[in-house]
C-alpha cells in the first residue's frame, strides 16, 4: 500500500507555478521521496527525487520539509503539456526496487 | 538512446485465449520490471528481473501469469488462459543501477482487453 498522501486533483493556470504537495509522515530515514508523472496514454515518467535536501533539475524542484514528513513538487512555469497524474512515492534503496504507486494528483493546466 | 519498447501496444483477446506481451529494455539495463494498472486501480508492481533471474515476483497475481527473460535481454509476459479481470495496461520499466536508483524508464505500455 502507498505510504504517501496527495490531493486527488489540482488546477493550475498556464505559465504559473504548479505546487503539488505530498504527505509522507511515516517516512523513515533511509527512504527517498521520488516523483513520477503519467501523461495520458504514456508510461510513468521519472521527474525528480530527494532524501532530505531540496533538489532541482531541468523539469522541476523538490522541496522537502526539515522533518521530512512532507514535500512539494514545483513546476515553475506549467504548460499544457504538464497536464498529467503526479505520483509521490517513498522508496527504500533496499526494498528491491519496487515502486508503490498511490492514486496521485491529477494536475490540469488550463490556458 | 532508444527507450523501453513494448509491443503490442494494444491487444484484444477472448477469455480463455493466450496472450504474450513483450518488453525490450534499454540496452545494457540489467533490471527489468513489470507493472500493471487494471481499471480504476493504482499501478501495481508485478515482478523484477535482474538479468535473466527473477529477483522478486511477489506481485504476480496467480499462476496464469508467466514472465521470462531469456538471455537477460528482452522479457515476455504470458497470460494463459486470460480472464476478464486481466484487462488493463501492462507497463515495463528498466534501470541500470541495482537497487541504488529508483528513477526507472518506463515503456508506453500494452493495453490488454479481454472480452
Amino acid at each position: 500500500d502507498a505510504k504517501t498522501t496527495q490531493p486527488p486533483s489540482m488546477d493550475c493556470a498556464e505559465g504559473r507555478a504548479a505546487n503539488l504537495p505530498c504527505n509522507h509522515s511515516t517516512i523513515s530515514g533511509n527512504e527517498y521521496v521520488y516523483w513520477y508523472r503519467q501523461i495520458h496514454s504514456q508510461g510513468p515518467q521519472y521527474i525528480i527525487h530527494g532524501l532530505k535536501n531540496n533538489e532541482t533539475n531541468e523539469m522541476a524542484s523538490l522541496i522537502i520539509t526539515e522533518d521530512r514528513k512532507s514535500s512539494t513538487l514545483i513546476l515553475p512555469h506549467a504548460t499544457l503539456r504538464d497536464t498529467a497524474v503526479y505520483y509521490c512515492i517513498d522508496w527504500r534503496r533496499n526494498q528491491g526496487g519496487k515502486l508503490i504507486f498511490g492514486q496521485g494528483t491529477e494536475l490540469s493546466v488550463k490556458p | 538512446e532508444a527507450g523501453v519498447t513494448q509491443f503490442p501496444s494494444h491487444s484484444v483477446i477472448e477469455k480463455g485465449q493466450t496472450v504474450t506481451l513483450r518488453c525490450d529494455p534499454i540496452s545494457g539495463h540489467d533490471n527489468l520490471y513489470w507493472y500493471r494498472r487494471v481499471m480504476g486501480k493504482e499501478i501495481k508492481f508485478l515482478l523484477h528481473f535482474v538479468k535473466e533471474s527473477k529477483q522478486d515476483e511477489s506481485g504476480m497475481p496467480n499462476n496464469r501469469f508467466l514472465a521470462e527473460r531469456t538471455g537477460g535481454t528482452y522479457s515476455t509476459l504470458k497470460v494463459q488462459p486470460a480472464e476478464l479481470e486481466d484487462s488493463g495496461v501492462y507497463f515495463c520499466a528498466s534501470s541500470q543501477d541495482d537497487y541504488g536508483w529508483g528513477g526507472y524508464t518506463f515503456g508506453s505500455g500494452t493495453r490488454l482487453t479481454v472480452v
